[in-house]
């Protein structure tokens, strides 16, 4: 069974630009969510998806972020425009059941904004 | 706010030795607590879970202990191998809530 695949492993972007991130679930599992880390900081939640609908996007930072879920599969993460603050680690994640429990995570994709 | 934090970011331990992980927490509703690990280039990995009805479980040379009381919990790992250095996050969340608050890691390195 493949994991939670994200895509892409890392990238490099300049203030201002555009970034999207993207992330396939295990087959199957309804819910996702996105995390990130800041350099030396907690992971952090960002949003949840149950399917194609946001549960709760309380973590997202504001509104240069936008996450969207087309069809309940897979996810992306767009930033738009990129800040130097956004530098980090963002980790998809999936599961089966609710209540954060048994969270399957992605390798994350290593932003860099210069 | 609420938080969930580290006492140690660093930890050496001698292979085959005992290691042993603290975390904190300030979530008196949190009933549910993870540990996760996550080793170079790869996601967070599951490694055992407790619920707040519990003050200890175990799974393979792990073990997970949870003090309500002082809102404390730890991971034990039984002789360690090489394979046990990762970073180590814990992580809570209560029912209710689907998100995870997750500490900041500590490094465990382990020494051959």
């Amino acid at each position: 069974e493949a994991g939670v695949t994200q895509f892409p492993s890392h990238s490099v972007i300049e203030k201002g630009q555009t970034v999207t991130l993207r992330c396939d679930p295990i087959s199957g599992h309804d819910n996702l969510y996105w995390y990130r880390r800041v350099m030396g900081k907690e992971i952090k939640f960002l949003l949840h998806f149950v399917k194609e609908s946001k549960q709760d996007e309380s973590g997202m930072p504001n509104n240069r972020f936008l996450a969207e879920r087309t069809g309940g599969t897979y996810s992306t993460l767009k930033v738009q425009p990129a800040e130097l603050e956004d530098s980090g680690v963002y980790f998809c994640a999936s599961s089966q059941d609710r209540g954060g429990e048994k969270l399957f995570f992605g390798s994350g994709t290593q932003l860099s904004v210069l | 706010g609420e938080n969930v934090g580290l006492h140690l970011p660093t930890l050496s331990v001698q292979e085959g030795d005992n290691s042993i992980i603290n975390c904190a927490y300030s979530n008196s509703a949190s009933d549910y607590f993870i540990w996760y690990k996550q080793e170079s280039g790869k996601g967070p990995q599951f490694i055992i879970d407790i619920r707040s009805n519990m003050d200890k479980r175990q799974g393979q040379r792990v073990t997970v202990l949870l003090n309500k009381t002082v809102k404390h919990l730890s991971l034990q790992i039984a002789a360690t191998q090489p394979g046990d250095s990762a970073v180590y996050f814990c992580a809570e969340s209560y029912f209710g809530n689907e998100k995870l608050t997750f500490g900041t890691g500590t490094r465990l390195t382990i020494i051959p």
